[in-house]
C-alpha cells in the first residue's frame, strides 16, 4: 500500500514550457486535490476533484489544468510555466467530508 | 469566507518544555478542523482532527488540542516537547457546503526545539 505518490521530485522548467504533475492513489478514495506549497503562505487549494470525470477550481486555478479519468489518478498540467509556479506541490486524496486528507511527497517545481 | 490564522511564525521551546501552538478560525457554521505536521522535505500528516463530540481530542505523539467555539481557537498543545518535534505545523479548516472535504490552511508555525 504505497498510498499517494507524486512523480517527479523535483524539476527545473523554462518560462513558457509545459508539464505535468503526476499523482496516483491506491486508497480507492474518491476525492483528490492539489495544492501548492510557498513559504509563510500555507497550503493553497489548486483543483479537487470528487470522482472520476468530476474537477473544480479551488483557491488559485489560474495557469492550471486537471483531468480525473480513473480514481487513482489525478495529474496537473502546466501549460506556460511562469516564475510565479515556483513552488512546491502536493497531491491528496481523502474520503471527503471531516476526514483525513492523505498526501504525497512533493514535487518542488522551479521555473527560470 | 472561511479563514484560518496562526499568529505565530516562528516559536523555539526547549526540550522537555510544554509547548502550546495557536488557531483562530473564520468559520459560520461548526467547523472542520485538523492540525497537520510536516517534517523537513516530507508531505503532510495529520496530527488529530476535531468535528463533534468532546472538544479536547487527542492526537498522534502526545498531541492533544481544545476546541473553544466562543474564541474560535484549536490550539495545539504538548505536555513536554522532543527533538523530533522540530516540524512544521499547520492548522486546516474544512471549508465549503457539501462534502467536499475542502482545506483551508494557516500559514504555518515553524517548531525549533533546543536541546
Amino acid at each position: 500500500n504505497a498510498g499517494v505518490t507524486q512523480t517527479p521530485k523535483f524539476r527545473i522548467l523554462k518560462i513558457g514550457q509545459s508539464m505535468t504533475l503526476q499523482c496516483t492513489q491506491d486508497m480507492n478514495h474518491n476525492y483528490m486535490y492539489w495544492y501548492r506549497q510557498d513559504p509563510g503562505m500555507g497550503l493553497k487549494l489548486i483543483y479537487y476533484s470528487v470522482g472520476a470525470g468530476i474537477t473544480d477550481k479551488g483557491e488559485v486555478p489560474n495557469g492550471y489544468n486537471v483531468s480525473r479519468s480513473t480514481t487513482e489518478d489525478f495529474p496537473l498540467r502546466l501549460e506556460l510555466a511562469a516564475p510565479s509556479q515556483t513552488s512546491v506541490y502536493f497531491c491528496a486524496s481523502g474520503a471527503g467530508g471531516p476526514y483525513e486528507q492523505y498526501f504525497g511527497p512533493g514535487t518542488r517545481l522551479t521555473v527560470t | 469566507a472561511q479563514s484560518v490564522t496562526q499568529p505565530d511564525i516562528h516559536i523555539t521551546v526547549s526540550e522537555g518544555a510544554s509547548l502550546e501552538l495557536r488557531c483562530n478560525y473564520s468559520y459560520g457554521a461548526t467547523p472542520y478542523l485538523f492540525w497537520y505536521v510536516q517534517s523537513p522535505g516530507q508531505g503532510l500528516q495529520l496530527l488529530l482532527k476535531y468535528f463533534s463530540g468532546d472538544t479536547l481530542v487527542q492526537g498522534i505523539k502526545g498531541f492533544e488540542a481544545e476546541f473553544k467555539r466562543s474564541q474560535s481557537s484549536f490550539n495545539l498543545r504538548k505536555p513536554s516537547v522532543h527533538w523530533s518535534d522540530a516540524a512544521e505545523y499547520f492548522c486546516a479548516v474544512g471549508a465549503g457546503s457539501g462534502n467536499t472535504g475542502k482545506l483551508i490552511f494557516g500559514q504555518g508555525t515553524t517548531l525549533q526545539v533546543k536541546p
